[in-house]
């Protein structure tokens, strides 16, 4: 049971390319979530999908899409990547809403120059 | 919107010895979850303990206990018998009990220093 996966680990863009952060979880969870996390800013959400098909913006969409085509996966993508998108991402997946924790992966750190 | 407030971004306490980390929530519903979470330098996110609003009795894991106030919008986190491993950023986080999106407010953490 690898939880949730995510790839790569670490990742340094030029400006303006673009990229692929990949999410798959193994659980059979509903919801999945993309995070930012930058010092001193805890963690911002970015996308999330409430099912395979339906994904919505969160707090901070500008620059990311994202789209979820199988329960498993849901991937991230920088259509050009920029600065400011330097950060370390982290996806979450859970069962349904309510108390049922968010599972998280082991974060990817992308440095953009 | 609802906001997560950490007003402690350093803390330190002695090993053996007890902490409590602080966390205040802004929000107008009346039942929601909250959750401690716990950042080891190996960037990992790890639940530490949650709590569901409607409960009264605050809830306890181990060495890990929170003193919910739902009235002061208050949910502290005490680590008893603190011990080295217990070094990590701790973030307080608020989730929704409804609605179309059950994901997580965070606050900004608090980065816990345990002393040998």
């Amino acid at each position: 049971n690898a939880g949730v996966t995510q790839t790569p680990k670490f990742q340094v863009l030029k400006t303006g390319q673009s990229m692929t952060l990949q999410c798959a979880q193994d659980m059979n969870h509903e919801y999945m979530s993309w995070y930012r996390q930058d010092p001193g800013m805890g963690l911002r959400l970015i996308h999330y999908s409430v099912g395979a098909g339906i994904t919505d913006q969160g707090e901070v969409p500008n620059g990311y899409n994202v789209s979820r085509s199988t329960t498993e996966d849901f991937p991230l993508r920088l259509l050009s990547a920029a600065p400011s998108q330097t950060s370390v991402y982290f996806c979450a997946s859970s069962r349904g809403r309510g108390n049922q924790p968010q599972h998280f992966g082991d974060g990817t750190r992308l440095s953009i120059l | 919107a609802q906001t997560v407030t950490q007003s402690q971004p350093e803390m330190s306490v002695q090993e053996a010895e007890t902490v409590t980390l602080s966390c205040t929530y802004d929000t107008s519903e009346s039942d929601y979850y909250l959750f401690w979470y716990k950042q080891p330098p190996s960037r990992q996110m790890i639940l530490v303990i949650r709590q569901e609003a409607y409960k009264q009795q605050n809830a306890t894991e181990n060495r890990f206990s929170v003193n919910f106030q739902k009235a002061a919008k208050s949910f502290s986190l005490k680590i008893s018998d603190s011990q080295l491993g217990d070094a990590a950023m701790y973030f307080c986080a608020y989730r929704s009990w409804g609605g179309s999106q059950g994901n997580l407010i965070f606050g900004k953490g608090t980065k816990l220093s345990v002393k040998p």
